[in-house]
């Protein structure tokens, strides 16, 4: 059983540029979220997808959207980058739920000269 | 909001000892969800162990559990038997109930760097 993958694992992009990140969940899981994580620092919640739609975000600008697939895989896009997106980001799926912990994938790590 | 506070950025143990991580905790919620999580430096996180906060008994798994203390908004992580792979970053994390603003979404503590020396 395969768990969460991510790809790509590693880029690195121009300030200005725009990304995509992709992740498919465990299988059998149906909601996706999104985490930043600063080096040394704990993750930040970006959103959470749910029958693709965007079910709840943090506090992150409108730069960061994402989208949901019927198959469940997600993907996070950020437009107009800054130095300071440079960062791990991390999916993570769990099934619908408040009580199910959530499984994180091995992260995209994402640099913007 | 919710936080999250682990007051330890570094801890050091002896193989085969036992060392605690802190963490606390400040929510309004009666009902809620509580996770170690565990980062070696390959980066996967991984599940260490879960607490609901309706469940008074201590949640164990093998070498690993945790000191719940819901009126202090308490949770600390003991290891038991430490081993060299034991050696990771150590996020507490927290999670609200269905229907509450902070359902859904994990909110991490600033993590602890554990090592383990043989």
């Amino acid at each position: 059983d395969a768990g969460v993958t991510q790809s790509p694992t590693h880029l690195i992009k121009t300030r200005g540029q725009q990304v995509t990140l992709r992740c498919s969940p465990k299988s059998g899981h149906d909601t996706v979220s999104w985490y930043q994580q600063a080096l040394g620092q704990g993750p930040q919640f970006i959103f959470q997808y749910y029958e693709e739609e965007e079910r709840q975000r943090g506090n992150f600008p409108d730069r960061f959207s994402g989208h949901q697939f019927p198959n469940y895989s997600s993907e996070l896009n950020v437009n107009a980058l800054l130095l300071g997106d440079s960062a791990l980001y991390l999916c993570a799926s769990s099934p619908a739920g408040a009580g199910y912990e959530q499984y994180f994938g091995p992260g995209t790590r994402l640099t913007v000269t | 909001a919710q936080t999250v506070t682990q007051s330890q950025p570094e801890m050091s143990v002896q193989e085969a000892e036992t060392v605690t991580l802190s963490c606390t905790y400040d929510t309004s919620e009666s009902n809620y969800y509580l996770f170690w999580y565990k980062q070696p430096p390959s980066r996967q996180m991984i599940l260490v162990i879960r607490q609901e906060a309706y469940k008074q008994q201590n949640a164990t798994e093998n070498r690993f559990s945790v000191n719940f203390q819901k009126a202090a908004k308490s949770f600390s992580l003991k290891i038991s038997d430490s081993q060299l792979g034991d050696t990771a970053m150590y996020f507490c994390a927290f999670k609200g109930p269905a229907g509450g603003t902070s359902y859904g979404k994990l909110t991490f503590g600033q993590g602890t760097i554990l090592t383990v020396h043989p």
